[in-house]
């Protein structure tokens, strides 16, 4: 069955270095959405993506967060400088149609020292 | 602003009990709900997906109910198993969003 990647799984850092996650949705599923979870809460939407184009980015810290999915395939989340608030569950997730479910990647584990 | 309150937090039961999670949400024009499980550290898996047209979809054990105009949504498991413990999130999808999602109910069944 097919399955959204991610990577890394974990990634440990220092405050203000910068960081990168990976995002890989099931093939042929043009929407793909990043969300934080922070322990305890539910997820939060940070970017989608319809195709290439960024359809929501309204709760995305632009001034440290940024987003890309070039090729409309893959897609990169990178935060510099990392802050301490920044520690939390980051998941990706691909749907074929907005009524369509949405699957989740396993998500990447983020601990900023 | 949508806003999704599951309840209980959390809930103990005994192997083989019957239970019922609760969700409501604030605004009824909903085009789907979704419920998901999540195991501590991991991702989430999909469990099932209620359109708004839709009052129920079952899988297994799991039986998922929608009341749009009341604006809730209710998962029975039947006969638990020391592996349906995780945490179970749902999430309503509207027009032009995202997923918005409810702080989750933590399960755990005893052996």
């Amino acid at each position: 069955e097919a399955e959204v990647a991610q990577s890394p799984r974990y990634k440990i850092t220092e405050k203000s270095q910068a960081v990168a996650f990976w995002c890989d949705p099931i093939s042929g599923h043009a929407t793909l959405y990043w969300y934080r979870q922070i322990l305890g809460q539910g997820p939060e939407l940070l970017v989608q993506f319809q195709d290439e184009s960024v359809v929501d980015d309204s709760q995305l810290p632009k001034d440290r967060f940024s987003a890309e999915r070039l090729k409309g395939v893959d897609s990169t989340l990178k935060i510099q400088p990392a802050e301490l608030g920044d520690s939390a569950m980051y998941l990706c997730a691909s749907t074929l149609g907005y009524q369509e479910t949405q699957y989740f990647g396993p998500g990447t584990r983020l601990l900023v020292l | 602003k949508q806003e999704v309150t599951q309840i209980p937090a959390a809930l103990s039961v005994p192997e083989g009990e019957n239970l019922v999670l609760n969700c409501s949400f604030t605004d009824s024009a909903i085009y789907n709900l979704q419920w998901f499980r999540q195991d501590p550290g991991k991702g989430l898996t999909s469990l099932l997906l209620i359109q708004s047209s839709q009052r129920e979809q079952t899988s297994g054990r799991l039986n998922a109910s929608l009341d749009k105009s009341s604006g809730r949504s209710t998962l029975y498991i039947a006969a638990s198993q020391p592996g349906d413990s995780a945490t179970y999130l749902c999430a309503v999808r509207q027009a032009g969003t995202a997923l918005i999602f409810g702080k989750g109910t933590t399960l755990s069944v005893s052996s």
